[in-house]
């Protein structure tokens, strides 16, 4: 079975300081990974994702994750937070089967500071 | 890049009413759409599967007849909250897959909220 876990509900950090928001899946095989940012009232946005190229994927608005196969971690790094990056993260995996689907997992809030 | 919109972006209706919610790809076509739902402070839950031409698939849980999904079109999918009551207040987004691509290639709508009286 394939799951994903966002280990932190809420992250709040300072304008100017890196951002870490931490994701771990479960999967039989390799997945593929996505994180999604959500405004207010907005729909989805994809940041950047992975589909078994390189382990260190660069998304847009400065995000980037590292796919981790060992620890199973999928997380999303910022070096400098801006304030326009608050919003909700969302950490997904796709689940291939004889019916494939997407598995959301609970979102972070990320807020920053001035 | 691809483009999904949903119409419309917010309703409000009363209880016992049905409401139609349309998603539609406006500059590719999809013959595969999904329906999710999200409460407030709360992840995305898949709906269901809509797949132009034939009969959309529901997720376990998810009453069909209440939420009646209908793709008629490669860029049209609609869905019917029939007789809505006060908690089938959500969002509801929903994305498309274009052409023949897997779901690496999901583009989402912005969603519409729906409030019922």
């Amino acid at each position: 079975a394939q799951s994903v876990t966002q280990l932190d509900s809420h992250v709040s950090v300072s304008e100017g300081t890196p951002v870490l928001l931490r994701c771990n899946y479960s999967s039989s095989y390799s997945p593929s990974l996505f994180w999604y940012v959500q405004h207010p009232n907005k729909g989805l946005q994809l940041l950047l994702k992975y589909t078994s190229a390189a382990t260190l994927v660069k998304g847009i608005n400065g995000f980037e994750a590292e796919f981790k196969k060992s620890e199973t971690s999928f997380h999303l790094t910022k070096p400098s937070a801006h304030m326009s990056d608050a919003a909700e993260y969302f950490c997904v995996v796709i689940k291939y089967s004889s019916a494939s689907k997407i598995i959301f997992g609970s979102g972070t809030r990320l807020s920053i500071r001035p | 890049g691809a483009v999904v919109s949903q119409h419309p972006s917010r309703v409000i209706c009363k209880s016992g009413t049905s409401v139609k919610i349309e998603c539609r790809s406006l500059d590719f076509q999809a013959t595969t759409m999904f329906w999710y739902r999200q409460f407030p402070k709360q992840s995305l839950m898949l709906m269901a599967t809509s797949n132009e031409g034939s009969k959309a698939t529901y997720e376990q849980g998810v009453e069909k007849d209440k939420f009646l999904i209908n793709h008629a079109s490669l860029t049209l999918s609609t869905l019917t909250v029939t007789s809505a009551h006060p908690e089938d207040s959500s969002f509801y987004i929903c994305s498309a897959i274009p052409g023949t691509s897997g779901l690496n290639e999901q583009f989402f709508g912005p969603g519409t909220r729906l409030t019922v009286l």
